[in-house]
């Protein structure tokens, strides 16, 4: 079974904070996705990557970055939180195949709040 | 971009009854996953199915690429059944390999 985890369920977080938000896949995966879900938005990508080191933009990239230097490890980052990052984070994985899609699976989510 | 659209955007059920479930999109995609949303927010893969038919216990999934649809069929349905169905598509022109969601139907299951 494919397993992704995330580093934190709930997190409280104060505005201008740092923050990360870890995730990690079991399935020797090549690509990893971070979503974030709002109510009446939906889920929406904000960044993906199909390699180690390799990222692209997804439709809100803004206000974030990304890091992948393993291939089992994706994190989100949040250089100065702000009240509008309050949001569920999801993160994903699925196999590459050039020209192809593969299912995606994801993690339980991370409750962001920022005061 | 790929539009998604699901309905009905709410159902209640009596527990044993059958419902069905629409997606419809705007262009070819090649690939469509159904997801059953948790209470807890977690993601839980139904299907993937970008064409064909798949059945999983009383659960089962049709997609019709050609004309654009998928249905989710929930078959005697349990209070366990409740919470937020999504319907997700993509395609993979170039690097682009996000999924585009739809709305969500919200089910709720009464005993």
């Amino acid at each position: 079974d494919v397993k992704v985890t995330q580093s934190s369920r709930y997190l409280v977080k104060r505005t201008g904070e740092k923050v990360f938000l870890e995730c990690v896949q079991d399935m020797d995966h090549e690509n990893m996705f971070w979503y974030r879900q709002d109510p009446g938005l939906g889920l929406r990508l904000i960044y993906f990557s199909y390699d180690v080191k390799m990222k692209e933009k997804g439709d809100i990239p803004e206000g974030y970055s990304v890091s992948r230097e393993k291939k089992e490890r994706f994190s989100l980052i949040l250089e100065s939180a702000s009240t509008n990052q309050t949001s569920m984070y999801l993160c994903a994985s699925s196999l590459l195949t050039w020209g192809g899609f593969h299912e995606q699976y994801f993690g339980p989510g991370t409750r962001l709040t920022v005061t | 971009g790929i539009q998604v659209e699901q309905s009905p955007p709410d159902l209640i059920l009596q527990e044993g009854a059958n419902s069905t479930l629409r997606c419809n999109f705007s262009d070819s995609v090649n690939n469509l996953q159904w997801f059953h949303q948790n209470p807890w927010g977690q993601l839980i893969n139904l299907f993937y199915i970008p064409s064909g038919t798949k059945q999983n216990g009383r659960l089962s999934a049709t997609t019709v690429a050609t004309e654009r649809y998928s249905l989710l069929y929930i078959s005697s349905s349990q209070t366990t059944d409740s919470g937020v169905y999504f319907c997700a598509v993509g395609y993979s022109g170039g690097s682009n390999y996000k999924l585009t969601f739809g709305k969500g139907t919200l089910l709720t299951v009464n005993p």
